[in-house]
C-alpha cells in the first residue's frame, strides 16, 4: 500500500543547523502539499508544488524556508538555521487532479 | 479571511453513544469541504462535500453539508473506543486548490 511516504518519522536538530525533511508522494499522484502543524495548533498550509514547479508558497516564511519538488525523487522541505519556534510536525500530502489531499504521517522535529 | 470554526472543542462520550460535530466556515469562493481524522499521526480522509444537502455516508459515520448555513455536521454512531481521536474540517476555496483551511478540530474521547 503505497501511500503518502514521509522520512524521517522524528528530525532532532540544534539551533542553526539545517534540516531536510522528505516526501514521496502516493504513485499517480502529482501534486504535493506541505503543512506545519505547530503544537495546540491546526494544521497550516505551506506550500503547494507539482513536478519541478512551486505553484503556491503563500504559507511559506519568507526566510529560511524553501520546498522542491524535482523530476525525479522526493519532495524536499528544507529549513535552515533552525530556531526552537520551527519545532513543529510537518506533514506532506498529495493529490491527482480534482481529487482530495493524502496526508503522510508526518515528520516530527525537535530544535534543541 | 477564510475561518473555520469546530465545536465542541472536546467531548467524552460512552462507547455506543452517537456523536455530532459541527463545522462552520466563512470562505471567498467555496469549493469544497473536507472532514478528517487524526489519531497519532496521518489525518485520513473521510469525506468531502461539494453540494448541499447531499449526506455521504461510510460505516457508521455520516456527514452533510449546508451551503446556506455555511456549516457541516459529521455524526458518529454507535461509537467504539477507536473513534477516539481528533476530527479535523477543512474548506478549499475555488481558486487555491489543495490550499486547506483547516479548523482547530473536536478532540473525541470514547470510554469503554
Amino acid at each position: 500500500n503505497a501511500g503518502v511516504m514521509q522520512n524521517p518519522r522524528h528530525l532532532v536538530r540544534r539551533r542553526g543547523q539545517e534540516a531536510r525533511l522528505r516526501c514521496s508522494p502516493m504513485k499517480g499522484h502529482s501534486h504535493v502539499y506541505w503543512y506545519r502543524q505547530l503544537p495546540e495548533e491546526g494544521l497550516k498550509f505551506m506550500v503547494y508544488l507539482q513536478k519541478e514547479n512551486i505553484i503556491d508558497e503563500s504559507g511559506m516564511p519568507k526566510e529560511r524556508f524553501s520546498a522542491e519538488f524535482p523530476k525525479e525523487g522526493p519532495s524536499i522541505l528544507r529549513i535552515q538555521q533552525v530556531v526552537r519556534g520551527d519545532s513543529a510536525a510537518y506533514f506532506c500530502a498529495s493529490s491527482s487532479y480534482n481529487s482530495p489531499l493524502h496526508f503522510g504521517n508526518g515528520t516530527r522535529l525537535t530544535v534543541t | 479571511e477564510d475561518k473555520v470554526v469546530q465545536s465542541p472543542l472536546s467531548l467524552v462520550v460512552h462507547e455506543g453513544d452517537t456523536v455530532t460535530l459541527n463545522c462552520s466556515y466563512e470562505v471567498t469562493n467555496f469549493r469544497s469541504l473536507l472532514w478528517y481524522k487524526q489519531e497519532k499521526k496521518a489525518p485520513t480522509f473521510l469525506f468531502m462535500l461539494t453540494s448541499s444537502g447531499i449526506e455521504k455516508k461510510s460505516g457508521r459515520l455520516s456527514s452533510i453539508l449546508d451551503k446556506k448555513e455555511l456549516s457541516s455536521i459529521l455524526n458518529i454512531t454507535a461509537t467504539q473506543t477507536g473513534d477516539s481521536a481528533i476530527y479535523l474540517c477543512a474548506v478549499e476555496a475555488t481558486d487555491s486548490w489543495g490550499k486547506l483551511q483547516f479548523g482547530a478540530g473536536t478532540q473525541v474521547v470514547v470510554t469503554p
